[in-house]
């Protein structure tokens, strides 16, 4: 079975900190896409990184980057920098190729503190 | 460029009875997966349509069913409500298919069953 496991249900960071979420996943795919979304209290779910298994290079956007380790099934999220506008639920998500059933995690409660 | 909506915001039903909720899709996109999101917890696939085809779906029974019509909005039907059926229901709209191109995501309708 394909599972995602993030196992840090709350996190909290001081402005202008870093913080990193963690996820792993479970699968015997070789092809496949992870995600890392952002739902804000508002609760309209956001896409904040995409990452194909197949590249070596680690996904960047802006403040946020992501840690591959392809081997070891993780995928965790690096908030730089983090402001006040990050407080959110993160979900890390899983998607093989060819396949359409995204998979999410329990998701990570970010509170950003001023 | 419109965003995805839903309609209605809030319902509350009682055991037994049908719902039938509503998304449209973003301007462009031809494709809308729906996902069931309980509380506390990540969103679960339910099933995706095409062209007004239902293409892929999750682990629900029979009486979760959907329709994409031919501007591409769709609604999710539900009959026989169950206590377990309260949630928060997402659609999510992408150009195509493949749900690895970036999925955008409503704001959701909060059903309640009593």
């Amino acid at each position: 079975a394909q599972t995602v496991t993030q196992s840090q249900p709350e996190m909290s960071v001081q402005e202008a900190e870093t913080v990193t979420l963690s996820c792993t996943y479970d699968t015997s795919e070789n092809n496949y896409y992870l995600f890392w979304y952002k739902q804000p209290p508002s609760r309209q779910m956001i896409l904040v990184i995409r990452q194909e298994a197949y590249k070596q290079q680690n996904a960047t956007e802006n403040r946020f980057s992501v840690n591959f380790q392809k081997a070891a099934k993780s995928f965790s999220l690096k908030i730089s920098d983090s402001q006040l506008g990050d407080t959110a639920m993160y979900f890390c998500a899983f998607m093989t190729l060819g396949n359409n059933d995204m998979r999410f995690g329990a998701g990570t409660r970010l509170t950003v503190k001023p | 460029e419109t965003g995805v909506t839903q309609s209605p915001t809030h319902l509350i039903k009682t055991r037994g009875q049908q719902v039938t909720l509503r998304c449209s899709s973003q301007s462009g996109h031809n494709t809308v997966s729906w996902y069931q999101q309980a509380l506390g917890q990540g969103p679960q696939f339910i099933f995706q349509y095409y062209r007004e085809e239902e293409n892929g779906r999750g682990n629900f029974p029979p009486r979760f069913s959907g329709l994409q019509f031919p501007n591409y909005s769709s609604e999710l039907n539900v009959n026989a409500l169950e206590l377990d059926d309260s949630a928060l229901y997402l659609c999510a709209s992408s150009r195509n298919t493949n749900s690895y191109n970036e999925q955008f995501f409503g704001p959701g309708t909060r059903l309640t069953v009593l």
